[in-house]
């Protein structure tokens, strides 16, 4: 089962405006939604961005989400301090009986 | 309110078993799926297992196929995870993770350390 592409790292200033991309293949990131995931130090992982651009009750409108064809993108506008933290893709795949994929992650860096 | 409560971890020898527990509480439970999601030390998310609603379907990550065995009891709400033949590369900590489209829930997760 092979595993989403995100940059291992990102940073950026409060203020900025971030993306963190991630990239797949066409059985997963190509056929399915894509959710984005928040982990903090210490803390269970919180969902970000559900079906590739929806943001659960709760999620700032600062995180959006995108996705076109096997490639989907997270940003991050108006950074902030408390988004420092490691960031996660992950999409379903339906071959081989059907299996969740997750991205290496991507730690970002509040400067 | 929703909650996921795990259970079960701890120092086990290599070869050893372990078996979690994923206690659910503040919704109805047998109207889910659920999947283990385990994060070993320094590394990241790594999706290991899911059920269906029913307990009828269950699919495995390469990594622990024929080693783990994952299963419900809709009556008591809980999720387990059956770990078997336990290798140092299994520690991590295991979350269990109620799916909605995406995962909307989250334990706090449980340490299983394997090690001799």
């Amino acid at each position: 089962h092979s595993v989403l592409t995100q940059p291992p790292s990102a940073s950026g200033t409060p203020g900025q405006r971030v993306t963190i991309s991630c990239s797949g293949s066409s059985s997963d990131v190509g056929s399915n939604s894509v959710n984005w995931y928040q982990h903090l130090p210490r803390m269970a992982p919180k969902l970000l961005i559900d079906s590739n651009n929806q943001r659960p009750s709760g999620v700032p409108d600062r995180f959006s989400g995108s996705k076109s064809g096997t490639s989907a993108s997270l940003t991050i506008s108006g950074l902030q301090s408390e988004d420092e933290a490691d960031y996660y893709c992950a999409a379903w795949d339906a071959s081989l009986g059907g299996f969740w994929v997750f991205g290496g992650g991507t730690k970002l860096t509040v400067l | 309110q929703v909650q996921l409560a795990e259970s079960g971890g701890g120092s086990v020898q290599p070869g050893g078993s372990l078996r979690l527990s994923c206690a659910a509480s503040g919704f109805t439970f047998s109207g889910y799926y659920f999947s283990w999601i385990r994060q070993a030390p320094g590394k990241g998310l790594e999706w290991i297992s899911f059920i269906s609603s029913s307990g009828h379907y269950a699919n495995y990550a390469d990594s622990v196929k024929g080693r783990f065995t994952v299963s419900r009891d809709n009556a008591k709400n809980s999720l387990y995870l059956q770990m078997n033949s336990l290798r140092a590369e299994d520690s991590a900590v295991y979350y269990c993770a109620r799916e909605s489209g995406g995962f909307d829930t989250w334990g706090q997760g449980t340490l299983v350390t394997v090690s001799s």
